[in-house]
């Protein structure tokens, strides 16, 4: 079936530490997107993806990092810079301009 | 800057009424789309409205957009209560993504 595929769905987090989320997409979309959700919040873009080996950074990119390889493929860094990381992290991808965005199924990433 | 604000942002309702949800948005788009969330989980596109006066429904709920007043509404009619969530309008839709409102926390009470 095609879809968005998040990984892992929970991640924990040293202070200092790198760590990566995994988001892969089988459905030919050419757009990839990254956003967090702090609670009672909506959501916040962090980088999008338009074309392989091409991204742009959103509202709050600082602290984080992205890659865009392969097309099915748009991994995230959460680096050590990035202060408060604890919340929801959403991947999503779209097809053609102005139709809906698909939603992967979310990492949660937590301080400890 | 594009801003999307929803009202209310919490709405604790009984079975059976109707109610409506509201999204403003600051700057002209005739592209409008409204999620559904479920708790800890991910979201889930409900409509997609592309032009003014579009009405989408589904169910015991219904969408609008009138791109001049820059205004859509979500109607929950004789509502259940598994369609409590968190319901997301969101503006946009370009090559840049969606720009979202804080959503609106629906419990639905027997």
């Amino acid at each position: 079936d095609g879809g968005i595929t998040q990984s892992p769905k929970y991640l924990f987090r040293k202070e200092g530490q790198n760590v990566t989320l995994s988001c892969e997409q089988n459905l030919n979309h050419d757009a990839m997107y990254w956003y967090r959700q702090d609670p009672g919040q909506g959501l916040r873009l962090i980088y999008y993806s338009q074309i392989v080996n091409d991204f742009q950074k959103g509202d709050i990119a600082e602290g984080y990092s992205v890659s865009r390889e392969k097309k099915e493929s748009f991994p995230l860094t959460v680096t050590s810079a990035q202060k408060n990381p604890t919340a929801f992290y959403l991947c999503a991808s779209k097809g053609r301009v102005y139709t809906e965005a698909f939603f992967g199924q979310g990492t949660r990433l937590t301080v400890v | 800057e594009l801003k999307v604000e929803q009202n209310p942002l919490f709405l604790s309702m009984q079975e059976g009424k109707n109610y409506t949800i509201y999204c403003n948005y600051s700057t002209t788009s005739d592209r409008l789309y409204w999620y559904r969330q479920d708790p800890g989980k991910s979201l889930e596109s409900l409509f997609v409205l592309l032009s003014n006066g579009a009405v989408k429904q589904e169910g015991r709920l219904m969408a609008s957009l009138d791109t001049k007043a820059r205004l859509s509404t979500l109607h929950i009619t004789a509502a259940v209560h598994d369609l409590s969530a968190t319901y997301f309008c969101a503006v946009g839709g370009g090559a840049d993504g969606l720009t979202f409102g804080k959503g609106t926390h629906l419990i639905i009470q027997p």
